[in-house]
C-alpha cells in the first residue's frame, strides 16, 4: 500500500538552530515527490517538486532532496517567519488517485 | 496573479442538510481537485476534474459529488451531511492532468456540522 510518513510530528528550534524534516515513503511508480508549507487558517502554499532520486531543490533558507525512500527537507538558520506545518505528498504512476499527504510537521522557530 | 478562489470561507449546517462549496481556479489552469483536510487524517484526495469531467476518484462515499464547468470552475457537493463530514475543504488547481504539475490550493471552505 503507497503511503507517507513524516517526522517528527513536532519541532521547536531556536532562530538560527538548522535542522531537517523527514518524508518516508513507499509508493510503486514515484511521479513527483512535492513539498507544502501551511500557515493556520490557510491552505497549503507550494514549496517544491522533486522527480528523482538525486534532485535537489533550494528556496532561500529551504532545500529539499529525494532518495529512492526518503525526502529531507532543510532549513538553514531558520527565522520566526519560518514557524508553520511543512507537509509532503507524493503523485503516483498507475492509479492516478491525486495527492497522497502525510500528516505534516509543526514547526516552531523561537527568536 | 489571482490565486485559487473558495467560497465561501466558513458554512455551519446541520446533520441531513446538503451544501455545495465553489472553487475558481488560477487563469490558465484546467484541471481541478478536492481535498478534506481533517485533524486526524490529514489531507485526502476527493476527486479531480479535467475539461468538464471526473478523472480521478478518491475513498469517499457517493454523498460527495462535483462538477467543472466550461470555464473551470468547479463546485463540491456533499448531501445527507453528517457530523463526520465537519472538515476544512481545499480546492487545488494545476495547468494539466497526468503531467504532475504543482497543485496550487486555494484557502479552504471551513465546514462546520451540528
Amino acid at each position: 500500500e503507497d503511503q507517507v510518513t513524516q517526522s517528527p510530528e513536532a519541532l521547536r528550534l531556536q532562530e538560527g538552530e538548522s535542522s531537517s524534516l523527514n518524508c518516508s515513503y513507499t509508493v510503486s511508480g514515484l511521479r513527483g515527490l512535492f513539498w507544502y508549507r501551511q500557515d493556520p487558517g490557510k491552505g497549503p502554499e507550494f514549496l517544491f517538486t522533486l522527480y528523482s532520486a538525486g534532485e535537489e531543490k533550494e528556496k532561500e533558507r529551504l532545500k529539499a532532496t529525494l532518495t529512492k525512500k526518503e525526502s529531507f527537507l532543510h532549513i538553514t538558520a531558520p527565522k520566526p517567519e519560518d514557524s508553520a506545518t511543512y507537509l509532503c505528498a507524493f503523485a503516483a504512476g498507475g492509479g492516478a488517485d491525486g495527492l497522497t499527504f502525510g500528516k505534516g510537521t509543526h514547526l516552531i522557530i523561537q527568536p | 496573479k489571482a490565486g485559487v478562489t473558495q467560497t465561501p470561507r466558513y458554512l455551519i449546517k446541520t446533520r441531513g442538510q446538503q451544501v455545495t462549496l465553489s472553487c475558481s481556479p488560477i487563469s490558465g489552469h484546467r484541471s481541478v481537485s478536492w481535498y478534506q483536510q481533517t485533524p486526524g487524517q490529514g489531507l485526502q484526495f476527493l476527486f479531480e476534474y479535467f475539461s468538464e469531467t471526473q478523472r480521478n476518484k478518491g475513498n469517499f462515499p457517493g454523498r460527495f459529488s462535483g462538477r467543472q464547468f466550461s470555464n473551470s470552475r468547479s463546485e463540491m457537493n456533499v448531501s445527507t451531511l453528517e457530523l463526520g463530514d465537519s472538515a476544512l475543504y481545499l480546492c487545488a488547481s494545476s495547468r494539466g492532468t497526468g503531467d504532475w504539475q504543482p497543485q496550487h490550493f486555494g484557502d479552504g471552505t471551513r465546514l462546520s456540522i451540528l
